[in-house]
C-alpha cells in the first residue's frame, strides 16, 4: 500500500458525459500528479499540482481539468467524454516539488469505461 | 525532448532463473534519475528501484539490481532468483533532476515478465 488514495476504483459512462477522480495523497505529501494510461498512448503524463497551485502541464485536453484543494487532495474533472478517454488514470504524490530525491508514489488507479 | 525506449514488449524466465530487462533513453541533460516500476495484474504501479545519474554505484535493492551504463544511456534492470511474484509489466522511467517547472516521469512502454514454474 503506497499510501496514495484514489477513487473511484471503477466507473463506467457514457459518451458526452462528465465524471470526477478523486486523488488523496499520503500523508505530507504536497505535490500530486496525475497520469493516463492507456493501450495507444501508454502512460503519460497529465499534470501537476503543488501545494495546491498547478505546476506543470503534460498532454492534458482542454475538456479535462484538475484542481488541488487546501487539505491536499485533488481532483481530476473529465467533461464531454468520448470513447477515447477510456482508461487507468493514475494519480501519484511526493513530498516536494523540486528536491533531488523526490520520489512519486502511485494510487491504485481509477478504471473509466466510456461506452 | 527525452525519450525512453524498451525493447523487449515481452519476456520469459524460469522461477529461481536471472533475467534482464532492457532500457534506453535519450537526454541532453547530465544529472537526472532512472525509475524501474513494476505493474503487476492488480494495475497498482510499484516502485522496483531508483537510480540517481550521478551515482557511478549501481542501486540494488534485495534480489533487483540496476546496470547503469551513463555514457551509453542505458538502464537495465536484473531479477535475479525470479519468483512468480515477479510476473508483472515492468516500467523504466526518466525523471529530470533539477524538477523546476516539472518533475514528471517519463516512462517507456514497458516490458512484461512471465515467470514459469
Amino acid at each position: 500500500d503506497s499510501g496514495v488514495t484514489q477513487t473511484p476504483k471503477h466507473l463506467i459512462t457514457a459518451t458526452g458525459q462528465r465524471v470526477t477522480l478523486r486523488c488523496s495523497p499520503r500523508s505530507g505529501d504536497l505535490s500530486v500528479y496525475w497520469y493516463q494510461q492507456s493501450l495507444d498512448q501508454g502512460l503519460q503524463f497529465l499534470i501537476q499540482y503543488y501545494n495546491g497551485e498547478e505546476r506543470a502541464k503534460g498532454n492534458i485536453l482542454e475538456r479535462f481539468s484538475a484542481q488541488q484543494f487546501p487539505d491536499l487532495h485533488s481532483e481530476l474533472n473529465l467533461s464531454s467524454l468520448e470513447l477515447g478517454d477510456s482508461a487507468l488514470y493514475f494519480c501519484a504524490s511526493s513530498l516536494r516539488r523540486t528536491s533531488g530525491a523526490d520520489t512519486q508514489y502511485f494510487g491504485p488507479g481509477t478504471r473509466l469505461t466510456v461506452l | 525532448a527525452q525519450t525512453v525506449t524498451q525493447s523487449q514488449p515481452e519476456m520469459s524466465v524460469q522461477e529461481a532463473e536471472t533475467v534482464t530487462l532492457s532500457c534506453t533513453y535519450d537526454t541532453s541533460e547530465s544529472d537526472y534519475y532512472l525509475f524501474w516500476y513494476k505493474q503487476p495484474p492488480s494495475r497498482q504501479m510499484i516502485l522496483v528501484i531508483r537510480q540517481e545519474a550521478y551515482k557511478q554505484q549501481n542501486a540494488t535493492e534485495n534480489r533487483f539490481s540496476v546496470n547503469f551504463q551513463k555514457a551509453a544511456k542505458s538502464f537495465s534492470l536484473k531479477i535475479s532468483d525470479s519468483q512468480l511474484g515477479d510476473a508483472a509489466m515492468y516500467f523504466c522511467a526518466y525523471r529530470t533532476f533539477y524538477g523546476g517547472a516539472t518533475n514528471k516521469l517519463i516512462f517507456g512502454t514497458g516490458t512484461l515478465l512471465a515467470v514459469q514454474p
